[in-house]
């Protein structure tokens, strides 16, 4: 059976830092992009980046919004992607989901339940 | 960033057929299509639709999704009213370098 857990949410000051982990298990991790999509309080989904797998060179891609500000990396070994979010501002406070793509194509298949992380001072 | 644009809701009678509507353009849906997840109240989203059509396993047959030029759709058939829901499209826009999801569109069921 397919899994994704996150972690890591809180409460995090304006200008702060933050990691999210996403652990995933019922598949063979290296084969798959993993991406990250957040959820603003009654808001609709949001895409906030990309970390694809060995086979594509473990490159990223990130959201406008974010890039320059969050990093994802992963380490197949743990089976685990990463989150590393800085100069966190009111705007990121939202549901982070860990989301599977398919392999082809490349959609989200199957999602975590999500860790919030609230950014207030 | 541009996204993809669906109608902020959409209100059907029990047992009664809905279209949900998702446009985009050449860079995302008219070059790919758009999949479809379902997402109930305080849960996660759920995929419907891979963006080439095809359910995953264990999705209904009542929901089945298609494309026309940049506008992909999704026909929900005999409204149930666990089908209440937000329902989001998503595809990859090769312009953006980025994936683009719609805002979603609340279904009702009457």
């Amino acid at each position: 059976e397919v899994q994704v857990v996150e972690s890591g949410g809180g409460l995090v000051q304006p200008g702060g830092s933050l990691s999210l982990s996403c652990v995933a298990s019922g598949f063979t991790f290296s084969d798959h992009y993993i991406d990250w999509v957040r959820q603003a309080p009654g808001k609709g989904l949001e895409w906030v980046g990309r970390a694809r797998n060995k086979a594509n060179r473990y490159t990223t891609e990130y959201a406008a919004s974010v890039k320059g500000r969050f990093t994802i990396s992963r380490e197949d070994s743990k089976n685990s992607v990463y989150l590393h979010m800085n100069s966190l501002k009111t705007e990121d406070t939202a549901v982070y989901y860990c989301t599977r793509l398919w392999t082809s194509p490349k959609d989200f298949d199957y999602w975590g339940q999500g860790t919030l992380v609230t950014v207030s001072s | 960033q541009a996204g993809l644009t669906q109608p902020p809701s959409v209100s059907k009678d029990l047992r009664q057929t809905a279209t949900l509507t998702c446009t985009g353009n050449s860079n995302n849906v008219g070059k790919q299509g758009a999949a479809w997840l379902q997402q109930h109240q305080g849960h996660p989203p759920k995929l419907l639709s891979y963006r080439n059509n095809n359910r995953p396993s264990g999705i209904s047959e009542r929901f089945s999704a298609s494309r026309s030029g940049a506008t992909a759709s999704l026909t929900i058939t005999g409204l149930q009213p666990e089908d209440e829901a937000d329902y989001y499209c998503s595809t990859w826009d090769d312009s953006l370098d980025a994936v683009v999801i719609g805002g979603g569109t609340k279904l009702t069921v009457l």
